[in-house]
């Protein structure tokens, strides 16, 4: 079974740049999250999709960071202006209906300079 | 306010000894709690889990011990091995609602020595 696929795996931006970041979850698996890993952090949830439907953003900050979920499939996380301060690993993970254990990706490092 | 904690950034253990690995959390509403294993430029990997109506459960050389009254876990690997050195994260989730995203620890550091 395939997992989770993430790309692109780095990208460098300046700040006030924007960038996308794209997650293809495990077929099948109904819901999919997308993670902000800070260094030094735990993951931190930003956005939680089931199906192509949102369940869960109150810790995206909606002002610079959006989502998307077409056909309850793939998945995109922009970012559009980016700060200094959203230098982190995007992890995007996926889940069965119903269960509660979640599958990673590889993640994407972000560096804003 | 950290919900889960994770008190040691990191854990040295002599190959073949016992690792016991700790995690603390305040929100009463977490009723499942999961352990992950990370490795360098990887994602984290599921590695064991516990639900709230549990105390125990084993998996192999992994055995995860939750005290609810304490709001306390511990993971329990035994014995150590080398491929064991990675960070170890703590996760809590509330299933009561229909957001489950996981409420992740800040990891602890496991180095197995050889």
């Amino acid at each position: 079974e395939a997992g989770v696929a993430q790309s692109p795996r780095y990208k460098i931006i300046e700040k006030r740049q924007s960038v996308a970041f794209w997650c293809n979850p495990i077929s099948g698996h109904a819901t999919l999250y997308w993670y902000q890993q800070i260094l030094g952090q735990g993951p931190k949830l930003l956005i939680q999709f089931q199906n192509n439907g949102v369940v869960d953003d109150s810790q995206l900050p909606k002002d610079r960071f959006s989502a998307e979920r077409l056909k309850g499939v793939d998945s995109t996380l922009k970012i559009q202006p980016a700060k200094l301060e959203d230098s982190a690993v995007y992890l995007c993970a996926s889940s069965p209906w119903g269960s509660y254990e979640q599958y990673f990706g590889p993640g994407t490092r972000l560096t804003v300079t | 306010d950290q919900q889960v904690k994770q008190n040691s950034p990191s854990l040295s253990v002599q190959e073949g000894r016992i690792s016991i690995l700790n995690c603390d959390y305040t929100n009463s509403m977490f009723d499942y709690f999961l352990w992950y294993k990370k490795y360098p430029a990887e994602g984290p990997t599921f590695l064991i889990s516990i639900s709230s109506i549990k105390d125990k459960n084993e998996d192999g050389r992994f055995t995860v011990f939750l005290n609810k009254s304490a709001k306390h876990l511990s993971l329990h690997i035994v014995p150590s091995q080398p491929g064991d050195s990675a960070v170890y994260f703590c996760a809590a989730e509330n299933s009561g609602g229909g957001a489950d995203g996981l409420t992740f620890g800040k990891g602890t550091h496991l180095i197995i020595q050889p």
